[in-house]
């Protein structure tokens, strides 16, 4: 089992739906979580971070955890078409980041 | 502020060359991490350095080595190139020597090993 899943292929939105990603991760004692945006040809960009269960705003980000069932979410409300971009769940364990392979994103206007 | 800075930008190489890449930390944090990207996958953890002391290690060859210095700026060293060795590397930057605080990412080395 891979440290972290994010199993979903491109997701392709409508400008101005909502987003939906997600990501399991097998280490039950992992603290922190990450979702990460890259755009073709650079580098990941911190968009969002959660520690805690529940959900955590920001803009039009939300991020969702639930630690009993291992699961982290991103939502992306009004996706614009700079939304377009590969997203990154990253999770913390044993002083490392583990990253899952990226889900795609594409808004079409 | 200026965010993490790498160099150089791109970078090519031949097989059984070695390759040093440089990263500079923003300003304030003390710890720098190493990942190594190849296509269509997500980063890949190489090293952490803290104060100067490796915090760990993932699980790549003896042929990687990294130091951290004084003023916290760091290199990655890789040697006998291979061509699985292509990748884009990444540095990130955080305040304290444990992932829980957030990691920034510099905007990497392009690495073609031919």
């Amino acid at each position: 089992q891979k440290e972290v899943e994010q199993n979903s292929g491109p997701l392709s939105v409508p400008e101005g739906a909502i987003a939906s990603l997600n990501c399991t991760y097998s280490d039950r004692g992992s603290q922190s979580f990450f979702w990460y945006r890259q755009y073709s040809g650079k580098s990941p960009e911190l968009i969002m971070f959660i520690y805690s269960n529940g959900d955590k705003e920001d803009g039009r980000f939300t991020a969702q955890l639930n630690k009993a069932s291992q699961y982290v979410s991103l939502l992306i409300r009004d996706s614009q078409p700079s939304d377009s971009a590969t997203y990154l769940c990253a999770v913390q364990g044993n002083n490392r980041l583990a990253f899952g392979k990226g889900n795609q994103v594409v808004v079409i206007p | 502020d200026a965010g993490v800075t790498q160099s150089p930008t791109h970078l090519i190489k031949t097989r059984g060359q070695h390759v040093t890449l440089r990263c500079s930390p923003i300003s304030g944090h003390k710890s720098v991490s190493w990942y190594q990207q190849v296509l269509g996958q997500g980063p890949q953890f190489i090293f952490q350095y803290y104060e100067k002391e490796e915090r760990g290690r993932g699980n790549f060859p003896d042929r990687f080595s990294a130091r951290q210095f004084p003023n916290y700026s760091s290199e990655l060293n890789v040697n006998a190139l291979l061509l699985g060795d292509s990748a884009l590397y990444l540095c990130a930057s955080s305040l304290e020597g444990t992932v829980t605080y957030e990691q920034y990412f510099g905007p990497g080395t392009r690495l073609t090993v031919t």
